[in-house]
């Protein structure tokens, strides 16, 4: 159980446009999900805290308006990445918690490669 | 500033021994305490917890000790095998939040 999904696992795109990624719980309800990002040989770096149907909560540095989330239902949230430059090229990943699971635990997607050329 | 500190980059350990490995933390406001174990291309995979008013917690092959007054955590493996190697990430969880802190992984390699 408790597993999450994403897509697409791997993407490149030009400069300049813009790159949706999803993140799905498969088999329970996510009430909340978060989305990191990590460089090479560096940790995790959360990104945002979003809850469905409601604004995410985005960490000190992290541009809104160009990283948008959102979490339109329990199972489901995108992350879209607007005007994308070769410096957001990166591996993100999503992370979900939710009913039903362990209150400790974030169930996390298998990432997302995304390249910017 | 980096609040969860995994000082070990890389750790070798024959199969069958044990592999430790470290992470230490400086944010008092801590109070849980996570290990991840991730494969590349791969998201990390929850391994074992300890809350904070515990200082061991036990599963199967793997042991999380934690050290509040040295702000230490230790991840033992015993005995190790070669499917262990991988990248492990300790991460720590602000109290009365979800919101977790990630250390910057030790890759752990067991060598047959």
């Amino acid at each position: 159980g408790a597993v999450v999904s994403q897509h697409p696992s791997w993407v490149i795109c030009k400069s300049g446009t813009s790159v949706k990624i999803e993140c799905r719980s498969l088999d329970f309800q996510a009430t909340t999900m978060f989305w990191y990002r990590q460089f090479p040989k560096q940790s995790l770096m959360l990104m945002a805290t979003s809850n469905e149907g409601s604004k995410a909560t985005y960490e000190q540095g992290v541009e809104k308006d160009k990283f948008l989330i959102n979490h339109a239902s329990l199972t489901l949230s995108t992350l879209t990445v607007t005007s994308a430059h070769p410096e957001d090229s990166s591996f993100y990943i999503c992370s979900a918690k939710g009913e039903g699971v362990s209150p400790y635990e974030q169930y996390f997607g298998p990432g997302t490669r995304l390249t910017v050329t | 500033d980096q609040q969860v500190k995994q000082n070990s980059p890389s750790l070798s350990v024959q199969e069958g021994r044990i592999s430790i490995l470290n992470c230490d933390y400086t944010n008092s406001m801590f109070d849980y305490f996570l290990w991840y174990k991730k494969y590349p291309a791969e998201g990390p995979t929850f391994l074992i917890s300890i809350s904070s008013i515990k200082d061991k917690n036990e599963d199967g092959r793997f042991t999380v000790f934690l050290n509040k007054s040295a702000k230490h955590l230790s991840l033992h493996i015993v005995p190790s095998q070669p499917g262990d190697s991988a990248v492990y990430f300790c991460a720590a969880r602000y109290s009365g939040t979800y919101k977790y802190i990630f250390g910057t992984g030790t890759r752990l390699k067991v060598l047959a």
